[in-house]
């Protein structure tokens, strides 16, 4: 059974840099077909997709945000983490991770962490 | 950018009614790449159709999903009270290589 939780502050003053981790329990990151993606939902909104990272390394990342977002893995750990710099209020969010298995071919998120609030003020 | 428009906003059923659910794409979206998700609040959301129709593990086949190129629907027969929540569907392709719908709730009338 594959299990995903995230870590990270819940408060971050506007300007920090937030980093948050995902630990992935039940499956290998370094297994063929694994992703692991970052989502947010600010309070009343709509999902965002913010990055996803593969089993090999490969990443991607919301052009919108791309300058301000970097994924990694750390496979040995089971984490994923997600680092977002020069934080401000409207990035306030929950932020997910979820398993997207890429052999499936329909690149959709079937198993997802429970979320973590970030709020960002000073 | 592909943008996914779900509509109606909002909409009010009673249980035991049938519901359909939109998400219209800006540019044709391939059918295998089309998901759809349930989000009850306080919770993350759940996948429930992947490839535009094949339900995900555990979902009832009272929940169906149709539909290509451009058009794709959420239909949900008989409506149970655990139904009623917010529903999302989510794309794969050009860029960015995800994109979410803004949402449809489906609420109690």
């Amino acid at each position: 059974q594959i299990t995903l939780k995230e870590y990270g502050p819940t408060l971050v003053k506007p300007t920090q840099t937030l980093t948050l981790t995902c630990t992935v329990s039940g499956i290998s990151l370094s297994t063929s077909g694994v992703g692991v993606g970052w989502i947010r939902q600010p309070p009343g909104k709509a999902l965002e997709w913010l990055a996803l990272i593969y089993w090999h390394d490969d990443k991607h990342y919301s052009p919108s945000l791309k300058s301000r977002l970097t994924v990694t893995k750390d496979t040995s750990k089971d984490q994923v983490v997600l680092t977002m710099t020069n934080m401000d209020p409207v990035d306030t969010a929950t932020y997910y991770c979820a398993h997207s298995d890429f052999w499936s071919g329909y690149y959709g998120f079937n198993i997802w962490g429970q979320g973590t609030m970030v709020t960002v003020s000073s | 950018e592909i943008v996914l428009t779900q509509f109606p906003g909002t909409l009010s059923l009673s249980p035991g009614e049938g519901a359909t659910l939109s998400c219209r794409a800006s540019q044709t979206v391939s059918s295998t790449y089309l998901s759809w998700y349930q989000q009850k609040p306080g919770q993350a959301p759940r996948l429930l159709i992947s490839g535009a129709s094949n339900r995900a593990s555990g979902v009832p086949d009272r929940i169906s999903g149709s539909g290509s190129g451009t058009d794709f629907t959420l239909t949900i027969s008989r409506l149970e009270p655990e139904d009623f929540a917010v529903y999302y569907c989510q794309q794969y392709g050009g860029s960015p290589p995800f994109t979410f719908g803004q949402g449809t709730k489906l609420e109690i009338k």
